[in-house]
């Protein structure tokens, strides 16, 4: 069965840093594109990031790019999310996913992240 | 950028009912790339449709998808209790990024 655990969420103040954690188990960590997709409590899905199985190529949403960073370590099965110069239009529920072709086949739970001060 | 339009916002319908969820887009669009979610409250999205039209795995047969171009609806038969949710349309770009409507709730 596929798990992705996320960890590292919790509040940081606008300008702020968090750096977010998931690790995957159940499946082969190294065949796939990891991503992480981000909600507002009670709105819609926003992609944010997705890296390469290698970890040599990374893509960003228009709303995070040049602020966050997206990382992998595949020998601990790990993907990261470093968020920097963080803002309240921030806030949202994280989500780790694997990602197939085209689309999202598996999702943690997700991890909560509050800006404000 | 595409934008992809969900509607209804809110469906309104009883168990054993069929839905029919639609999503536009603001250009026509390979349906290789259209995807369609299933989501509860406190829980992360569920894969029901890729490819516009393929059942994921474990996803019952009451659900379809179908559509090409601009136009892509999500159709379930026969509505169980546990089908009342938000369902969501994802697009891929070849930017890439990827997209998503506003969602359409079934009550």
């Amino acid at each position: 069965e596929v798990q992705l655990v996320e960890s590292g969420g919790g509040l940081v103040q606008p300008g702020g840093s968090l750096r977010l954690s998931c690790v995957g188990s159940g499946f082969t960590f190294t065949s796939f594109y990891m991503c992480w997709v981000r909600q507002v409590p009670g709105k819609g899905l926003e992609w944010v990031a997705h890296i390469k199985q290698d970890g040599r190529e990374q893509y960003y949403g228009d709303s995070v790019k040049g602020r966050f960073a997206i990382s992998r370590d595949n020998a601990k099965n790990s993907v990261y999310l470093q968020m920097n110069d963080m803002r309240v239009e921030d806030t949202a529920v994280y989500y780790c996913a694997v990602k197939g072709q085209y689309y999202f086949n598996h999702w943690g739970q997700g991890t909560l992240v509050t800006v404000s001060s | 950028e595409i934008v992809l339009t969900q509607s209804p916002g809110t469906l309104y319908l009883s168990v054993g009912e069929g839905a029919t969820l639609s999503c536009r887009a603001s250009e026509s669009v390979s349906s290789s790339y259209l995807a369609w979610y299933q989501q509860k409250p406190g829980q992360p999205p569920r894969l029901l449709i890729y490819g516009a039209s393929n059942r994921a795995t474990g996803i019952p047969d009451r659900f379809s998808g179908g559509g090409s171009g601009t136009d892509f609806t999500l159709t379930i038969n026969r509505l169980e209790p546990e089908d009342f949710a938000t369902y969501y349309c994802q697009l891929y770009e070849r930017s890439p990024r990827y997209s998503f409507g506003q969602g359409t709730k079934v009550e």
